[in-house]
């Protein structure tokens, strides 16, 4: 079955320092992979999407990157942290071909808080 | 703009009852439309999704009704229980990516 693996879970940062998450997916191949950003009482915001290794494309300038070194690896980054990057992170994963029902799944979260 | 609508109120129903949370958008023209839950501190669960030629579609407890014409859809649990408190999304599919609405919270009672 598949699994997608986050982390880490929380993260304090103080400004102007670098960020990497990380997400992992387990048994799939090609999948497509997202980045999200959620904002307390807020709704996702969609932030990178890739459809393969080194193919992505962001969806809102910012102070943030994202990376896909690896088929089932997808990183998030950033050079200096803004208080404005603080929130809750999530990775998803959905696989390719016919949708049939297929949603997206989501890892676990990484909740972000720059100080 | 494109906007996806959710009641940011909470909807309080009592146990037993059937649960209507709408998603209504605007200047999307979405193939399909799905549905989310999420529990505080956790990602989202993927519960439904009704392609735009389908007006409905069930699964256990839930319905999901998908009105192109009123560019709405409409989520129902029957039969609610308390396990059923969580924060329910909808998501619109566009260009290969999901927009998200920003969720209405659902607390049932005992």
């Amino acid at each position: 079955s598949q699994t997608i693996h986050q982390w880490p879970a929380t993260l304090v940062q103080p400004v102007g320092s670098p960020l990497s998450l990380e997400c992992t997916v387990e048994g799939t191949s090609n999948p497509n992979l997202y980045w999200y950003r959620q904002a307390a009482g807020r709704g996702l915001q969609l932030l990178f999407y890739s459809i393969g290794i080194d193919q992505i494309s962001s969806e809102v300038p910012q102070n943030l990157s994202a990376s896909r070194p690896q088929d089932r690896q997808f990183i998030l980054s950033s050079k200096k942290l803004l208080l404005s990057d603080s929130g809750f992170y999530l990775c998803a994963w959905r696989g390719t071909g016919s949708l049939s029902n297929y949603g997206y799944t989501f890892g676990s979260g990484t909740r972000l808080t720059v100080v | 703009s494109q906007k996806i609508e959710q009641n940011s109120e909470a909807l309080n129903i009592q146990e037993g009852k059937t649960a209507t949370l709408t998603c209504n958008y605007t200047n999307y023209s979405p193939a399909y439309l799905q549905w989310y839950r999420q529990d505080p501190g956790r990602g989202p669960v993927f519960l439904l999704l009704i392609r735009e030629n389908e007006k409905e579609k069930r699964k256990e407890r839930l319905k999901v009704t998908f009105d192109t014409t009123l560019k709405q859809s409409l989520f129902h649990i029957t039969a609610s229980q308390p396990a059923d408190s969580a924060t329910y999304l909808c998501a619109l599919y566009n260009f290969n990516k999901f927009y998200f609405g920003s969720g209405t919270k659902l607390n049932v009672k005992p």
